[in-house]
């Protein structure tokens, strides 16, 4: 069964300072994977995927997430962070013909100003 | 398009009470999901639907836990009878499967259930 490891619960960042989230996942083959933002009250929103091809995945927002097979990684970032990205933000990962997703237990992103 | 639709948005009942969660998905999409969000567990599927038919219900806790999808604009989670270690947000998520896995989740906002 795959999982999803988040490593950071809570990263304050200053407004305009660049961003990244760390996600790691267990999955025996290629994953399908994702970024969701949870903003408070909300339910969870699509911010990028990743099923297969170039690593480097845009998103909306301004956020970009790149898939490291090597590192079982697929990291998110942002090179300049506004106030409203203050949020709690998920990585999921999902298995090819399987619609359930394993979701991380989330990090939780303060900007200060 | 209005979104996945939850209501109530919040729930306080007692303990021992019934619990009847709703969703309407978002037209046209096939899958279901039902989820719940709590601090300590994270977010954790209970059980999803395909063209209205259970698919998996390995996350449902136990049998007081209950989920039907009567048509493809409506379901609901009860909980009968309800316990404090219920409380928990929950929500409910509609895809599309079209023609590979590549439709999102699109969640709705939730409903906070409170157990006292």
């Amino acid at each position: 069964a795959q999982s999803v490891t988040q490593p950071d619960i809570h990263i304050t960042v200053s407004e305009g300072a660049s961003l990244e989230l760390r996600c790691n996942y267990s999955y025996g083959a290629t994953p399908y994977l994702f970024w969701y933002v949870q903003s408070p009250g909300q339910g969870l929103q699509l911010l990028l995927k990743y099923f297969s091809g170039d690593t480097l995945v845009q998103g909306i927002k301004g956020f970009e997430a790149e898939f490291k097979r090597s590192q079982s990684s697929f990291n998110l970032r942002k090179p300049s962070v506004h106030w409203s990205d203050a949020a709690e933000y998920f990585c999921a990962v999902g298995a090819p013909n399987d619609y359930k997703l394993s979701f991380g237990a989330g990090t939780t992103v303060t900007v200060r100003a | 398009d209005a979104g996945v639709i939850q209501s109530p948005r919040h729930e306080v009942t007692e303990m021992g009470q019934e619990v009847t969660l709703r969703c309407k998905p978002i037209s046209g999409h096939d899958y279901l999901f039902w989820y719940r969000q709590t601090m300590m567990r994270g977010l954790e599927l209970l059980i999803y639907f395909n063209n209205n038919v259970p698919i998996d219900d390995s996350g449902m806790p136990e049998d007081r836990f209950s989920a039907k999808m009567p048509n493809a604009s409506f379901s609901t989670l009860k909980i009968q009878p309800s316990e404090p270690r219920d409380s928990a947000v929950y929500f409910c998520a509609s895809s599309w499967a079209g023609s590979a896995y590549n439709s999102p989740l699109h969640f709705g906002n939730g409903t906070r259930l409170t157990v006292t």
